[in-house]
């Protein structure tokens, strides 16, 4: 069945970086878009872009382009989310999610168990 | 905060329906097939319940319905059961290529 395991919970002090690794199993893993989506403390979701394992390339909104990097490894079948500069405010759970379909708008229909990104001095 | 509106909460009691509205706008909803819901426990990652407006990935219940009317969506849970209480989301795609989500709606069953 499709799968996606990440990395353990991070402590980072506020302007460090941190480096979420995802790794899928279950299915072709070329054949789908990678998503990022964070959940602050049990609240909303928000969506912090794509991963193309494909194309290796990715796609972020303008409120994390300077701040966010995305990569794949096709030869583990591993995606990664680096994240600089953390700030109070970026401390969350996040998680990778798979896209249904094979690009960027089917939704997301399997995620990854979360990673809880703690920032604290 | 969220560009897409939920209700903070809803409830039913078993065996009745409830329908949780998700309302946007002409860029988004209202703009795109490209609507989904998730339904998530606590501490767990969210569920894809919904997708493509009304289309439900296998193994999801019937009981999950879902629509969408100009910049609004709607879900619908029908025949309610204790296990249904959990938060739900909606998103939609936008034309600025991103995905954007609901608030989220606590669903309790009385």
């Amino acid at each position: 069945q499709v799968q996606l395991v990440q990395s353990g919970a991070e402590l980072r002090k506020p302007g460090a970086s941190v480096k979420i690794s995802c790794k899928a199993s279950g299915y072709p893993f070329i054949d789908n878009y990678i998503h990022w989506i964070r959940q602050v403390s049990g609240q909303g979701l928000e969506w912090l872009g794509w991963v193309s394992p494909k194309r290796g390339d990715s796609f972020k909104p303008q409120k994390f382009r300077d701040r966010v990097s995305m990569t794949s490894d096709t030869s583990t079948s591993t995606v990664y989310m680096a994240f600089s500069s953390l700030q109070y405010d970026d401390a969350a759970v996040y998680y990778c999610a798979r896209d249904l379909s094979s690009w960027d708008r089917g939704g997301f229909d399997a995620w990854g168990q979360g990673t809880l990104v703690a920032v604290s001095s | 905060q969220f560009v897409l509106t939920q209700p903070a909460s809803v409830s039913g009691s078993p065996g009745q329906s409830v329908t949780i509205s998700c309302s946007g706008s002409g860029r988004d909803i209202g703009g795109y097939d490209y609507v989904s819901w998730y339904q998530q426990y606590p501490g767990k990652a969210p569920q894809l319940l919904i997708y493509s407006v009304k289309r439900r990935p296998s193994g999801v219940s019937d009981r999950f319905s879902a629509s969408k009317s100009g910049d609004e969506a709607f879900l619908t849970i029908s025949g309610l059961q204790t296990e249904d209480e959990s938060v739900f989301f909606c998103a939609s795609y936008t034309p600025f290529s991103t995905w954007i989500f609901g608030g989220g709606t606590t669903l309790t069953v009385l």
